[in-house]
């Protein structure tokens, strides 16, 4: 169970392109999805919070209006690079984590990440 | 917000010797500390997990301690294999976000 689909796994693509990754569930619903960037050797850097149905939560110094969030149902979460430059490029991942309940916190399950190279 | 600091950066056992890595943070309304592997390349895999009401939690060679006291908690392998190598991190939650330490590279030799 938990398992997390992310795709695509590599891109390659021009400067100016826009880039849109998708985060998928597949046997849990999410209410949170969170995604990261991690660079060469280096930790996960938390770039936003995404919630089902609300506006995401971007952390400091991450620009919303270059990287779109769209979490529009409880196992789709998209990020969207927009007009991409060779400074995006970057291991992207995402997670997912089932509501706290009961059980209280759950924790993330990853998807495989994508690897965004822009020339 | 909370600060998550993990140590060492690196470490080289020899195989079958024990590996520690340890982690502190800084919130103590924090409740909830995973620990994942991550091998060169792919996803970052849940391997052990504790939470704030519960000192120690052992799975075959791996445990996890937890001194809420002090804001400290570590990742104990025993006899460290081969395939034990990779990047560790630990993370703190509070029931919202996830916050994780830097990572120890950990480097079992056969």
């Amino acid at each position: 169970g938990a398992v997390v689909s992310q795709h695509p796994s590599r891109v390659i693509c021009k400067s100016g392109t826009s880039v849109k990754i998708e985060c998928r569930s597949l046997d849990f619903q999410a209410t949170t999805m969170f995604w990261y960037r991690q660079f060469p050797k280096q930790s996960l850097m938390l770039m936003a919070t995404s919630n089902e149905g609300s506006k995401a939560t971007y952390e400091q110094g991450v620009e919303k209006d270059k990287f779109l969030i769209n979490h529009a149902s409880l196992t789709l979460s998209t990020l969207t690079v927009t007009s991409a430059h060779p400074e995006d490029s970057s291991f992207y991942i995402c997670s997912a984590r089932a509501p706290s309940g009961t059980l209280g916190n759950q924790p993330q399950h990853f998807g495989d990440g994508t690897r965004l190279s822009i020339l | 917000g909370e600060n998550v600091e993990q140590h060492p950066s690196t470490l080289s056992v020899q195989e079958g010797d024990s590996a520690v890595i340890k982690c502190t943070y800084s919130d103590s309304a924090s409740n909830y500390f995973p620990w994942y592997k991550q091998e060169l390349g792919k996803r970052p895999q849940l391997i052990i997990d504790i939470r704030s009401n519960v000192g120690e939690k052992k799975d075959q060679r791996i445990a996890v301690t937890l001194n809420k006291t002090a804001k400290h908690f570590s990742l104990h392998i025993t006899e460290t294999q081969p395939e034990d190598s990779a990047v560790y991190f630990c993370a703190a939650s509070n029931f919202n976000k996830f916050y994780f330490g830097s990572g120890t590279k950990l480097n079992v030799k056969p």
